[in-house]
């Protein structure tokens, strides 16, 4: 399937302070990425769409000035944890849609990357 | 808004057996349902997919089925292995699937066990 990478895979880091993860389509080019959180044995929760070119799109109760997004290319996003607290801990993971039909998916699919541990202490 | 429900949470089959995860939507202009393997700390990976202009589609052990009038969608695993123990999640698009519309939004999983 198609290749999305995400970095880091795991980060630590002390509360107060920022933590930027990047989100990668390496085969293709994204127009929107998707930005989700999952908490242990819970679903993924979308927390924002990420549009290049243009302001991303956070879900109702999102904060936008803690989570900042930036998607200043068709190969990459980026989410910013602003002001990192212990309750933001939590498995981020992005994932970018490909456009065309690949083989054998049916085309629009959204693949993922492989996500990252945040630990705030 | 679209929502999704999907039973049952845990299954657990033997080896060899077959074993069906069914969804349900609630967006009748949905028309792409993707189904998700995650296993324990990676990222989820896409096993099947299948657009409403079908009813079946399958690939080796793996099959999708759709009912639209009843809006439910479910997954059918024959031949089970141990490898395929996981969290299955399936997922539908908010008001279908064009434009600015691929938002998924997904079951709360099932997890599948399979017992050598």
């Amino acid at each position: 399937g198609a290749v999305v990478s995400q970095h880091p895979s795991r980060v630590i880091c002390k509360s107060g302070t920022s933590v930027k993860i990047e989100c990668r389509s390496l085969d293709f080019q994204a127009t929107t990425m998707f930005w989700y959180r999952q908490f242990p044995k819970q679903s993924l929760m979308l927390m924002a769409t990420s549009n290049e070119g243009s302001k991303a799109t956070y879900e109702q109760g999102v904060e936008k000035d803690k989570f900042l997004i930036n998607h200043a290319s068709l190969t990459l996003s980026t989410l910013t944890v602003t002001s990192a607290h212990p309750e933001d801990s939590s498995f981020y993971i992005c994932s970018a849609r490909l456009p065309q039909p690949r083989f054998p998916y049916s085309g629009n699919t959204i693949y993922f990357g492989e996500g990252s541990w945040l630990t705030v202490v | 808004g679209e929502n999704v429900e999907q039973h049952p949470s845990t299954l657990s089959v033997q080896e060899g057996d077959s074993a069906v995860i069914k969804c349900t939507y609630s967006d009748s202009a949905s028309n792409y349902f993707p189904w998700y393997k995650q296993e324990l700390g990676k990222r989820p990976q896409l096993i099947i997919d299948i657009r409403s202009n079908v009813g079946e589609k399958k690939d080796q052990r793996i099959a999708v089925t759709l009912n639209k009038t009843a809006k439910h969608f479910s997954l059918h695993i024959t031949e089970t292995q141990p490898e395929d123990s996981a969290v299955y999640f399936c997922a539908a698009p908010r008001g279908g699937s064009g434009g600015s519309n691929y938002k998924l939004t997904f079951g709360k999983g099932t997890l599948l066990t399979v017992n050598p």
